[in-house]
């Protein structure tokens, strides 16, 4: 088992332009969650979808953001444009919870992130 | 809101003490609770869980005890060990997590 997945491990862009992150969950697992890390907030859950699906958004911090989940070992966290607050570990999780958290997470390495 | 209050934000104990670490949380519908451990440069990785239809949860030198009446769970460290040494998060059944705590162990 390859674990969870994430691309790319590190990513430099200048504000104002698009950043596209992407995950590949455990297969088998149905529920999947994009985590933002930074030293003053913490882990903020951004979204999570279940079976493909959106669940919950509402950490999604603004329109910049949006994020997809076309099928069950594919999913993308886009933002655009990007500013440089956007800079952060962004984590990629993946469990086989049916609901927001029944069993325990597996989680990415992560993307760093930096705006400039 | 759902709200995961953890304490405390750095912990630094001597290799060989005890550690403790807790956490308190406000959706009384919350029935997992996770502990994880991050290392420096890795995603955080899952080390114990505890579901609410049991008290305590014990594997070998980690356990968690949870208190679902006054809605507060906690992580013990027993033996700490240098490798220890990184940042634990709870979490609870709404997927948010705690802020985090860094734990130190001293050589």
């Amino acid at each position: 088992d390859a674990g969870v997945i994430q691309s790319p491990r590190h990513e430099v862009t200048e504000m104002g332009q698009e950043v596209t992150l992407r995950c590949k969950p455990i297969s088998g697992h149905n529920s999947l969650f994009w985590y933002r890390q930074t030293m003053m907030r913490g882990l903020e859950l951004l979204i999570y979808f279940n079976n493909n699906v959106p669940i919950d958004d509402s950490g999604m911090p603004e329109d910049r953001f949006s994020a997809k989940m076309p099928n069950a070992s594919f999913s993308t966290l886009k933002i655009q444009p990007s500013e440089p607050r956007d800079s952060a570990v962004y984590f990629c999780a993946s469990s086989r919870s049916g609901g927001a958290m029944d069993y325990g997470y597996t989680f990415g390495s992560g993307t760093r992130l930096t705006v400039v | 809101g759902e709200n995961v209050e953890q304490h405390p934000s750095t912990l630094s104990v001597q290799e060989g003490d005890s550690a403790v670490i807790k956490c308190t949380y406000s959706d009384s519908a919350s029935n997992y609770f996770p502990w994880y451990k991050q290392e420096l440069g890795k995603g955080p990785q899952l080390i114990i869980d505890i579901r609410s239809n049991v008290g305590e949860k014990k594997d070998q030198r980690i356990a968690v005890t949870l208190n679902k009446t006054a809605k507060h769970f906690s992580l013990h460290i027993t033996e700490t060990q240098p490798e220890d040494s990184a940042v634990y998060f709870c979490a609870a059944s709404n997927a948010r997590f705690g802020a985090g705590t860094r734990l130190t162990v001293k050589p």
